[in-house]
């Protein structure tokens, strides 16, 4: 059975660092794209950034680009997300995704809440 | 960027009626070299990670009730629900997958009883 856990969502405050982690189990992690999805409360998904299955290629959102930085121990089964100069608009729950090899998004992780508050 | 756009925002349906949702790319999705629509479609229920209901416009996954049903091409896509349930209330995205991403979605179409 896929399982993704997400963690390391926390209240911190503006100008702020926070990494998140993902650990994936259930599927062979490191033939398989990675991404992380946010959804800020009461609204939709947005796409925040992505990872090949070699870590070698990176995508960001323009609204995190610069400020977040996606990366991956294949050793580990692990995702992470580091993001600084947290603003209160990356206030959201951030969700880790598995790609499926054609593209659509299979399996979702149940979230971890991000709060960017003084 | 792709620019996903649904209609309607949201809507209301009588329990056994059809529910359906549409989904407008501001480009073609239509990857013509394999004739596929690179959209997929999701439900969200209140407090949980969205779901794959629909992937290539109209390819159900599975364990997906045949009530789902998706539709179109190009730019112009839609889910119906044919017979909508009590457990069908739920937000509803689509999203593109046909660029290197991001992988846009839609703004979402909330789905509620009449």
């Amino acid at each position: 059975e896929v399982q993704l856990v997400e963690s390391g969502g926390n209240l911190v405050q503006p100008g702020g660092s926070l990494r998140l982690s993902c650990s994936a189990s259930g599927f062979t992690f490191s033939r398989y794209a990675m991404h992380w999805v946010r959804q800020a409360p009461g609204k939709g998904l947005e796409y925040a950034s992505s990872i090949s299955d070699d870590g070698l290629r990176t995508y960001y959102a323009d609204s995190v680009k610069g400020r977040f930085t996606i990366s991956r121990d294949n050793s580990k089964n692990t995702l992470y997300l580091h993001m600084t100069s947290l603003r209160a608009e990356d206030t959201a729950v951030y969700y880790c995704v598995k790609k499926h090899s054609s593209a659509w998004y299979d399996y979702w992780g149940q979230g971890t809440l991000v709060t960017v508050s003084s | 960027d792709i620019v996903m756009t649904q209609s309607p925002d949201s809507l209301a349906v009588s329990l056994g009626e059809r529910a359906t949702i549409n989904c407008k790319s501001s480009q073609s999705v239509l990857y013509t070299s394999n004739n596929k629509n690179y959209l997929a479609w999701y439900q969200q229920k209140p407090g949980q990670p969205p779901k794959l209901l629909i992937y290539w416009a109209s390819t159900r996954e599975f364990g997906v009730p045949d009530r789902f049903s998706g539709s179109g091409s190009g730019t112009d896509f839609t889910l119906t629900i044919s017979s909508l349930q009590a457990e069908d209330v739920a937000v509803y995205y689509c999203q593109q997958y046909y660029t290197t991403p991001p992988y846009t979605f839609g703004q979402g179409t909330k789905v509620e009883i009449k």
